[in-house]
């Protein structure tokens, strides 16, 4: 069964770099799948802040693209989001996934951390 | 950008059928999912590929998808089924959420 965890701090500055990493237990981050994240602001619906390949390939919502930075740590059986000059919007619950990719297609978010909330307030 | 839209609500009674449709720009071309989330709660898939269910999920819970609409059907609504529904799909590369659907069983 495998397990996502989020962690990382829950208040961030505004201007600053929010930074947040997701352990995967019961599985290897090296599998054939794609590793995401997605958060959800106070009030409002989920929102897909982009994915990485365990070969190194990334994907970003094309909104927050020249914010967001994921990275793998095949060492660490881990992932890491990097979200730069945030803001009030981007206070929300954010959640590590796992997107099941079989022959090149991707079945969903199969697996979900529980969420992390992350607060921009000076 | 790629968009899919929900209605906000959907209201049913329980044992009734609750019917919570998805709409995007040639939507039925893309495999659709939906999404489960309870407050306080991660999200759940309960469909991926347009129609195939997870395992450990009821078989109440069915989908289609064809033209511009993806459908989640709920069949005998359960009080246990109150919750918000994700529908969601892959333009291209990107992930796309629908805004979600509050279902009240009431």
């Amino acid at each position: 069964q495998v397990q996502l965890q989020a962690s990382g701090p829950g208040l961030v500055k505004p201007s600053g770099t929010l930074s947040l990493t997701c352990g995967v237990s019961g599985g290897s981050i090296i599998s054939s799948n794609w590793w995401n994240w997605v958060r959800q602001p106070p009030g409002k619906g989920l929102e897909w802040i982009g994915e990485i390949y365990p070969r190194g390939d990334t994907n970003y919502n094309p909104s927050l693209q020249s914010r967001v930075t994921i990275s793998l740590d095949k060492s660490k059986n881990q992932f890491s989001l990097k979200l730069s000059s945030v803001a009030a919007a981007d206070t929300g619950v954010y959640y590590c996934a796992r997107v099941r990719r079989v022959q090149d297609s991707r079945l969903g978010f199969d697996y979900w951390s529980q969420g992390t909330l992350v607060t921009v307030s000076s | 950008s790629y968009e899919l839209t929900q209605p906000p609500s959907v209201s049913v009674s329980p044992g009734q059928t609750a019917i919570i449709t998805c709409s995007g720009d040639e939507l039925g071309d893309k495999y659709a999912c939906w999404y489960q989330h309870k407050p306080g709660q991660s999200p759940v898939m309960v469909i991926y590929h347009d129609r195939e269910r997870p395992s450990g999920v009821p078989e109440r819970f069915s989908g289609s998808n064809s033209g511009n609409t993806a459908t989640l059907t709920i069949s005998g609504t359960q009080a246990m089924d109150e919750a918000d529904y994700y529908c969601q799909a892959w333009d291209s590369s990107a992930a796309v959420f629908g805004g979600g659907t509050k279902l009240t069983v009431l």
